[in-house]
């Protein structure tokens, strides 16, 4: 079974500079979530999918943050313009949970590294 | 909202000793509580998971957990450790009623084992 995949995996921008980051998750996993991990740090919900639905972003910086999910599968997350405090791993993860039912295991992805300048 | 807390953010300790990583989360009704470790360079891999039933949960590599409901308590231990086992480990939970499964991740205990 292949896992999620992510790329890029690094990244370096300038602030000001926008950039994206694509994630395609295990096939058949109806909810996709992406989190931020800062150094130090465990990470943090920005945004979570079910299929292509946004069930919750309450925690994503929606005047520079934005993420869309086409067609229930893969799915882009997007930063314009970044911030210095921005530079950290973007982490995909999918489940198979729905509605409440399952076993609650994500699946995360390698991550993307971004540093802004 | 919930928070969780790991109360050591380094633990060092020599091969073939026994460890112990401990992670207390803000009470709710109903608890999921999860495990996981990431390697450098990695994401994140689901050790064990408490879901329901016995407290004492079982996962990979040798790790183990007990969940402590009066104490607010899922720690890791496991009997002997392994070089291999350097990496950070993160404790995190689902509240009970939330639908979609938010985890609440703490900050994470980096373990090192030295030879």
């Amino acid at each position: 079974e292949a896992g999620v995949a992510q790329s890029p995996r690094y990244k370096i921008i300038e602030k000001r500079q926008s950039v994206a980051f694509w994630c395609n998750p295990i096939s058949g996993h109806a909810t996709l979530y992406w989190y931020q991990q800062i150094l130090g740090q465990g990470p943090k919900l920005l945004i979570q999918f079910q299929n292509n639905g946004v069930v919750d972003d309450s925690q994503l910086p929606k005047d520079r943050f934005s993420a869309e999910r086409l067609k229930g599968v893969d799915s882009t997350l997007k930063i314009q313009p970044a911030k210095l405090e921005d530079s950290a791993v973007y982490l995909c993860a999918s489940s198979f949970t729905r509605m409440g039912a399952g076993n609650y295991e994500q699946y995360f992805g390698p991550g993307t590294r971004l540093t802004v300048t | 909202a919930q928070s969780v807390t790991q109360l050591d953010s380094q633990v060092p300790v020599f091969e073939e000793a026994p460890v112990e990583l401990r992670c207390n989360y803000s009470s709710s009704v109903s608890v999921y509580l999860f495990w996981y470790v990431q390697y450098p360079n990695q994401g994140l891999q689901l050790l064990l998971k408490y879901l329901s039933g016995s407290t004492l949960v079982k996962g990979i590599n040798g790790f183990e957990a007990e969940f402590n409901k009066s104490q607010t308590s899922f720690h890791l231990r496991k009997p002997s450790v392994h070089i291999s086992d350097t990496a950070e480990y993160f404790c995190a939970v689902i509240a009970g009623g939330t639908s979609y499964g938010k985890l609440t991740f703490g900050q994470g205990t980096i373990l090192t084992v030295h030879p």
